[in-house]
């Protein structure tokens, strides 16, 4: 696609129930990351792949948090027994190779995730 | 000390004025570093590179400060549609973390 897909835009699920978040990188990019914004904050770094390995995972806030991407494209982002501290906008991008000077990252719209 | 860090503002200022924002970073080995512009519930967006030399793109300045370890943004003949969130990037010289300041928030009066 054009630009950085996510699904589902916006999500409400109720406490303790698992969630799962899609990001379609934009075409060839191999770098991939996550991240996460509550209303009002900054960004939260929580997730890089580059291809389909993790070099750094060291965001991943708990371990209800996991994170996959296969084929060097599709990442999934999964919340299991989700807590009302996880509502937040979870935001994915990508760039072409690692984000130096001159690989531009593009951000998806994010997935809006409200848990009542 | 948080890695990245920016006055929060809001900076409100009239139409036509000049603004500048800082932010200070805290990783001396940092390689790479951007500003981005994020609307209110929009995702962030690249509003421009900052290279050593400071680059401008119309009304939009940025400079780097190596040995001070701070960038700026400096916008000229201010624009209502310049209201927004204004995000300082910092990317590690491995390439691999992207770390995000607070953000400035501008808001630009008729």
């Amino acid at each position: 696609g054009a630009g950085v897909s996510q699904s589902p835009s916006n999500k409400v699920t109720e406490k303790g129930k698992d969630v799962e978040l899609r990001c379609d990188p934009i075409s060839g990019h191999t770098a991939l990351y996550w991240y996460r914004q509550s209303l009002g904050q900054g960004l939260e770094f929580l997730i890089y792949f580059q291809g389909n390995s993790a070099p750094d995972k060291s965001g991943l806030p708990s371990d209800r948090f996991s994170a996959e991407r296969t084929g060097g494209s599709v990442s999934t982002l999964t919340i299991q027994r989700t807590q009302q501290e996880d509502s937040a906008v979870y935001l994915c991008a990508s760039s072409l190779y690692a984000a130096r000077s001159g690989n531009t990252i593009y951000f998806g719209e994010g997935s809006w995730l409200t848990v009542v | 000390r948080k890695e990245v860090e920016q006055d929060p503002g809001p900076f409100n200022v009239p139409e036509g004025a000049t603004v500048a924002f800082n932010c200070t970073y805290s990783n001396s080995a940092s390689q790479s570093f951007f500003w981005y512009r994020q609307d209110c519930r929009k995702e962030p967006k690249l509003l421009m590179s900052v290279y050593s030399s400071g680059n401008e793109d119309g009304r939009f300045t940025a400079q780097l400060n190596r040995a001070s370890q701070y960038i700026s943004l400096l916008i000229r003949d201010s624009k209502l549609s310049d209201s927004a969130t204004y995000l300082c990037v910092v990317i590690d010289n491995a390439g691999n973390m992207l770390t995000f300041g607070g953000g400035t928030r501008l808001m630009v009066k008729p």
